[in-house]
């Protein structure tokens, strides 16, 4: 079965804890996203990957990080520094680089943190 | 920032009609695309369509653009109760940013 994988689905952190959500994709894509979803604000792109070792910031990447060791992994890890952490997060990939980018985006199935 | 906006926010009609979704959007675009997302769950990619072209069609769907107005439409056909979705569109500029969706609800 090819596809993307997040894991936990839930996920609950005390306040002051980094937490690290698993992202993984056997679909041999290039490019790897994170979005941030929030009731009625649609995703806001947190930060993509478009090849192995690097990594750029999207929209909203103060108070999170990731690394891209392998192109199968894209790991997200939201700090403590994120002020309002509590949200669905969406991992996708892509087939390209580049322009290829942003044809289209296979998501995995998401993992709802709350910041107890 | 938001680039695409959905209208209306939320719809509900009865199975066996259509239901047509709209997506305005403020700046010249590379592609637009749909996407869907069922409740508590990943977004799964309906349709793209490029600047260039104006009308496709895929199964029961059918995406129009009108690029001088900066719209697009979205239309379901003889919906379905399965198709009680969330419905995005994402605009393709220097990069991909989603609207902030049509809640659907079809009854049965």
């Amino acid at each position: 079965d090819g596809g993307i994988t997040q894991s936990p689905k839930y996920l609950f952190r005390k306040e002051g804890q980094n937490v690290t959500l698993s992202c993984e994709q056997n679909l041999n894509h290039d490019a790897m996203y994170w979005y941030r979803q929030d009731p009625g604000q649609g995703l806001r792109l947190i930060y993509y990957s478009q090849i192995v070792n690097d990594f750029q910031k999207g929209d909203i990447a103060e108070g999170y990080s990731v690394s891209r060791e392998k192109k199968e992994s894209f790991p997200l890890t939201v700090t403590s520094a994120q002020k309002n952490p509590t949200a669905f997060y969406l991992c996708a990939s892509s087939i390209g680089s580049g322009t290829g980018m942003y044809n289209e985006q296979f998501f995995g199935p998401g993992t709802r943190l709350t910041v107890l | 920032s938001q680039q695409g906006e959905e209208d209306p926010q939320a719809l509900s009609i009865q199975e066996g009609e259509n239901a047509t979704m709209n997506c305005s959007y403020k700046t010249s675009i590379n592609n637009l695309q749909w996407y869907r997302q069922n409740s508590g769950r990943g977004l799964v990619h309906l349709i793209l369509i490029r600047s260039n072209e104006r009308e496709k069609h895929s199964g029961r769907l059918r995406v129009t653009l009108d690029t001088s107005k900066k719209s697009s439409s979205l239309l379901i056909t003889a919906s379905r109760a399965a198709d009680t979705a969330s419905y995005f569109c994402a605009t393709v500029t220097d990069k991909l940013i989603f609207g902030t969706g049509t809640r659907l609800q079809v009854f049965p």
